[in-house]
C-alpha cells in the first residue's frame, strides 16, 4: 500500500459526459501528479500541483482540468468525454526535498471506460 | 527534451536466476533522477529503486540493483534470484531536477518461468 488513495476504482460513463476523479496523497507529501495510461500512448504525465498551486503541465487536454485543495487532496475533472479518453488514470505524490523531486508514490488508479 | 527508451518488449527468465532489464535515456540536463517501477497485472505502480545523476554508487534495494552507466546514459535494472511474483511490467522513468515531468519508457514485460 503506497499510502495514496484514489476514488473511484472504476468508472463507466457515456461520451459527452463529465467525471471527477479524486486523489488523497500520502501524509506529508505536498506534490500531487496526475498520469494517464492508455494502450496506445503509454504512461503520460498530465499535470502537477504543489501545495495548492499548479507547478507543471504535460499533455493535458483543454477538456481536462485539475485542482489541489487546502487539505492537499486533488481532483481531476474530465469533461466532454470521448471514447479515446478511456484509460487508467493514476495519481501520485512525492515529498520534495532540497535536491529536487524524489520518487513518486502511485495510487491504485481509476479505470475510466467511456462508452 | 528528455527521452526514455526500453528496447525489450518482453523478457523471460527462469525462477531463481538473475535478469537485466535495459533502459537508456537522453537528457541535456546534468541533474536528473532515474526510477524503476513495477506494474503487476493488478495495475498498481510500485516504486522499486531510484538513482540520482550525481550518486557515486549504484543504487540497491534488496534483490533490485540499478546498473548506472552515466557515460552510456544507461540505467539497467538487475533483479537477482527471480521469483514467480516478479512477473509484471517494468517501467524505467526519469525526471529532471528542475522539471517534475516524469517521463516513462514503453515498459518491459517480464515473465518468470517455474
Amino acid at each position: 500500500d503506497s499510502g495514496v488513495t484514489q476514488t473511484p476504482k472504476h468508472l463507466i460513463t457515456a461520451t459527452g459526459q463529465r467525471v471527477t476523479l479524486r486523489c488523497s496523497p500520502r501524509s506529508g507529501d505536498l506534490s500531487v501528479y496526475w498520469y494517464q495510461q492508455s494502450l496506445d500512448q503509454g504512461l503520460q504525465f498530465l499535470i502537477q500541483y504543489y501545495n495548492g498551486e499548479e507547478r507543471a503541465k504535460g499533455n493535458i487536454l483543454e477538456r481536462f482540468s485539475a485542482q489541489q485543495f487546502p487539505d492537499l487532496h486533488s481532483e481531476l475533472n474530465l469533461s466532454s468525454l470521448e471514447l479515446g479518453d478511456s484509460a487508467l488514470y493514476f495519481c501520485a505524490s512525492s515529498l520534495e526535498g532540497a535536491r529536487g523531486p524524489r520518487e513518486q508514490y502511485f495510487g491504485p488508479g481509476t479505470r475510466l471506460t467511456v462508452t | 527534451a528528455q527521452k526514455i527508451t526500453q528496447t525489450q518488449p518482453g523478457m523471460f527468465v527462469q525462477e531463481k536466476e538473475a535478469v537485466t532489464l535495459d533502459c537508456t535515456y537522453d537528457t541535456s540536463d546534468p541533474s536528473y533522477g532515474l526510477f524503476w517501477y513495477k506494474q503487476p497485472s493488478s495495475g498498481e505502480m510500485i516504486f522499486l529503486i531510484y538513482q540520482g545523476s550525481y550518486d557515486q554508487q549504484n543504487a540497491t534495494e534488496g534483490r533490485y540493483s540499478l546498473n548506472f552507466q552515466k557515460a552510456r546514459k544507461s540505467a539497467n535494472l538487475v533483479i537477482s534470484a527471480s521469483q514467480l511474483g516478479d512477473s509484471a511490467m517494468y517501467f524505467c522513468a526519469m525526471t529532471q531536477y528542475n522539471n517534475n515531468d516524469m517521463r516513462f519508457g514503453a515498459g518491459t514485460r517480464l515473465t518468470v518461468k517455474p
